[in-house]
Order: structure tokens, then C-alpha cells, then sequence
């Protein structure tokens, strides 16, 4: 069975760019997580999705972040305009009923 | 205050030694509380949870946990340097499709 899938793995971009990661959950997996890790730091959730609904978007800064699960499948978090502060590994998960899977993340590096 | 405070180490030990990982939690509606292992340029992967109060083994992996005093352990047996790793504790109100909370991660390297 394949795992969460996330591209890129990398991204380095300039201040004031735009950007976009991508995740594909396991499938099945009704619910889609999006968590932030910071050098150092244990994940802290970005939004959470029931399908195609956010149900918990609560910590997500919305002046820049967006996110989408259109057709409740794959997703796509955005920042723009980035921030020096945005660097850090954008983790995503899914989950059926119980165990969260994590993916492996983007490291987004903000110049 | 986090709700989840955890010792980010690092911590070396040598190989087949016990190694101990510990945080503390203050929200008490937390019910479920999990271990994940997290390698070098890698997602987190769950380890163990566990419910309320009580311990929980899975081979060479005890999880505790005491709710009178909100406090997680994470014991290791026969350390192997294949367990060098960041390790995560979390706490939920429920387990499945909820938030969790992350205490900062404890880097642990097994010496061989």
C-alpha cells in the first residue's frame, strides 16, 4: 500500500514568492491533516479536512495560507506571499478511523 | 505554557542500554497519548498509544503513562542503533481524526 505522498520534497524560494505544496493521502482516508514543523519543534496543525470540508482551519494564518481538498482526494496548501519565518517542513497526514500517517513533507527554505 | 513539554535531549546512549523519554501535559482532556519516531528527513510514524492511565508493551517498547500527575514515558529495551532517532510524544482527547498535540521531540542516538 502506498503511503501519504508529497511533492515536492524541496522548495527553496525567495521572500514575497508564491508557493504551493501538493499531498496525496492513502486511500481511503476520508480525513487529510496538515501540520507545520519548525526546526526543532514537535508538527502543529495547519487544517484539518473531512473530505471536502475543513473542520478545523483554526491555526492556519489565513492573511497568507490557503488550502483546497477539491473532490476530497489530494490537497494543496499555498502561501503567498511567503515570509523568512514560513521555513520549515510542511507535513501531511491522513487517517481512516484511528492511526494518523504522516507523509515524508516539503522542506520549504525561504531566501 | 505548552501543553506538551518534552526534553529535546540530545540524548546518546550506548547500544543495549535502557533508555527513558518522558514529557509532561497539562490538558486534561486528553485521553489518548502516542510515540511516535521520527528519522532524519522523514514523516513521524506512530509507535505506541495508549489510553488514560497505565502502561502498554510492544517488544522492546514500554509506553507509561499517569494521569494523577500527567506525565508520558517512553522505555527502551536493549537500545539498538537502529532506534537513533527524534521521538515525539502526543496527546489527544480522542484517537482517530483529531488534532494532536506534539511536545517538541527528544534526539536520541544509540552508541554502537
Amino acid at each position: 500500500e502506498a503511503g501519504v505522498v508529497q511533492s515536492p520534497r524541496y522548495k527553496i524560494i525567495e521572500k514575497k514568492q508564491p508557493v504551493a505544496f501538493w499531498c496525496n493521502p492513502i486511500s481511503g482516508h476520508n480525513t487529510l491533516y496538515w501540520y507545520l514543523q519548525n526546526l526543532g519543534q514537535g508538527p502543529e496543525l495547519l487544517i484539518r479536512y473531512e473530505n471536502e470540508e475543513a473542520v478545523d482551519d483554526s491555526q492556519l494564518p489565513k492573511d497568507r495560507f490557503s488550502a483546497e481538498r477539491l473532490k476530497g482526494v489530494d490537497s494543496t496548501l499555498k502561501i503567498q506571499p511567503a515570509e523568512l519565518g514560513d521555513s520549515a517542513v510542511y507535513l501531511c497526514a491522513s487517517s481512516t478511523t484511528n492511526e494518523q500517517f504522516f507523509g515524508p513533507g516539503t522542506r520549504l527554505t525561504v531566501l | 505554557q505548552k501543553e506538551v513539554e518534552q526534553d529535546p535531549g540530545p540524548l546518546s546512549v550506548p547500544e543495549g542500554a535502557i533508555v527513558s523519554l518522558n514529557c509532561t501535559y497539562s490538558n486534561s482532556a486528553f485521553q489518548y497519548f502516542m510515540w511516535y519516531r521520527q528519522y532524519s528527513r522523514k514523516g513521524p510514524e506512530l509507535l505506541m498509544y495508549t489510553y488514560s492511565s497505565g502502561n502498554k508493551e510492544d517488544g522492546r517498547f514500554t509506553a507509561q503513562v499517569d494521569k494523577s500527575s500527567k506525565y508520558i514515558s517512553l522505555f527502551i529495551r536493549d537500545s539498538q542503533p537502529s532506534d537513533s532517532a527524534t521521538y515525539l510524544c502526543a496527546g489527544a482527547p480522542n484517537f482517530g481524526n483529531e488534532k494532536l498535540t506534539f511536545g517538541t521531540g527528544t534526539r536520541l542516538t544509540i552508541i554502537p
